[in-house]
Formats: structure tokens, C-alpha cells, sequence
């Protein structure tokens, strides 16, 4: 069935550092692709999203590449900063039947002033 | 504008008894989700509504969940005779209902249940 992998956490950054979450996905077909986040005390959002193969998502200073070769989706941002502290979920639809969301077990990230 | 609504924000309960859940969902948006999420898990999908009707109800895990959406807007969820297992937040989301793959699902703040 379909699924979703990404790194455990937490990921502990200081500010302005490099940020990569890595996410790999095993689907049926050509599923979309999301991430997701949840800062402390609110509800999940969605972060950005690519509906088929070489699409970047980008979103806030956030981007994820669509790479089918390596049924991967892994979230990048060039500058973290300490407001970007929150849980970070990858997720997939299958395009294949049924409108079932797949969600990754998430990352959390902590990032230091 | 307003976005999804939950009532109750918290729910205790005890083993065996039953609880409704409710989802407000956006207005006008004619799809919506709900998910249940454990603790240091990704939201678990149970089931979507497109309108009145339950597209895909494959995630509920057992005879013992039901949910309905007899208008069209707000949803209820039902557990029956709850299990111990069962206490997980539980999320509703809604969206416009261009279609799951390019929709953006808005996620309400969720119901806490235990079930002591």
C-alpha cells in the first residue's frame, strides 16, 4: 500500500542554519504531494504542495522538488529561524482510487536563537 | 472568516459509553475530512465526504465508527461502546472539493478524547 517515510526527529538547528527533512514515498500511480506543519499550539497547515513529477513546491522560504526517480519530497530551506519551530509532515494522495491522505509520522524541529 | 470548528475541544469518557464528535466545516467548502492522530503520529485518515456523501470511508477502522454529514456541512463523528485504544486527537479538515489531489485541506484545532 502507499506510504510515506521521513526522518526521525528532532532536528535541532541553530538560526540561519541549512534546513533538510527528508521524505520518501512508496505509491501507486502519480500521487500529489504535500507538506504539512503544525507550529505550537495551533492546528496543521499546509506548507506547500506538487501535483506531479519536477514540480517544486515553494511556500514562506520553503521548497520541496517532486522527484519521481527517487519517490522523494524532502523539504528544504536555505535559512531557518527560531519561528520555524514546529512539527513538520509529509504527506501523499494517490491518484489511483480512493482520496485517502497519507501522512508521514512527522519531524519535529527546534531551532536556537 | 471563520475557519473549521470542533466541538467539544475535549472529550473524557468512559470505556464503553459513546460520543459524538462535531466538525464545522468552512462554509461552502463541500468537501471534509476526518483523521485521527495519536501521539507522536502523523494524522491516520477515516474518512472523506464529498457533499452528504462518503466518498471514501475506507480508513474507519471498525463497525464501531460511523460518521455523517446529512446537509452537507457540519459532520458528526460516533464512536460506539469507545475502547481504551480510541483516545487519539481527532481532526476534521475541510476543502473546496476540486478534488483531493490539488485541493488545500484546512485542519480545525481537533478534539482530545480519552477513554478512561
Amino acid at each position: 500500500g502507499n506510504s510515506v517515510t521521513q526522518m526521525e526527529g528532532p532536528v535541532t538547528l541553530s538560526e540561519e542554519a541549512f534546513l533538510t527533512i527528508n521524505c520518501t514515498y512508496t505509491a501507486t500511480g502519480y500521487p500529489s504531494l504535500f507538506w504539512y506543519v503544525q507550529y505550537p499550539g495551533e492546528g496543521l497547515q499546509l506548507l506547500l504542495k506538487a501535483t506531479k513529477a519536477d514540480d517544486k513546491g515553494s511556500n514562506k522560504g520553503f521548497e520541496a522538488t517532486y522527484r519521481k526517480e527517487t519517490t522523494s519530497f524532502h523539504l528544504e530551506k536555505g535559512s531557518v529561524q527560531v519561528s520555524d519551530s514546529a512539527v513538520y509532515f509529509c504527506a501523499l494522495i494517490s491518484n489511483t482510487g480512493g482520496f485517502k491522505t497519507i501522512f508521514g509520522a512527522g519531524t519535529r524541529l527546534f531551532v536556537k536563537a | 472568516g471563520a475557519g473549521v470548528s470542533q466541538t467539544p475541544s475535549n472529550k473524557v469518557t468512559e470505556k464503553g459509553k459513546y460520543v459524538e464528535l462535531r466538525c464545522d466545516p468552512i462554509s461552502g467548502h463541500t468537501a471534509l475530512y476526518w483523521y485521527r492522530q495519536s501521539l507522536g503520529q502523523g494524522p491516520e485518515f477515516l474518512i472523506y465526504f464529498q457533499g452528504t456523501g462518503a466518498a471514501d470511508d475506507s480508513g474507519l477502522p471498525n463497525d464501531r465508527f460511523f460518521a455523517v454529514r446529512p446537509e452537507g456541512s457540519v459532520s458528526t463523528l460516533k464512536i460506539q461502546r469507545t475502547e481504551r485504544g480510541d483516545s487519539a486527537m481527532y481532526l476534521c479538515a475541510s476543502s473546496s472539493g476540486q478534488g483531493p489531489s490539488t485541493d488545500t485541506q484546512y485542519f480545525g484545532p481537533g478534539t482530545r478524547l480519552t477513554v478512561l
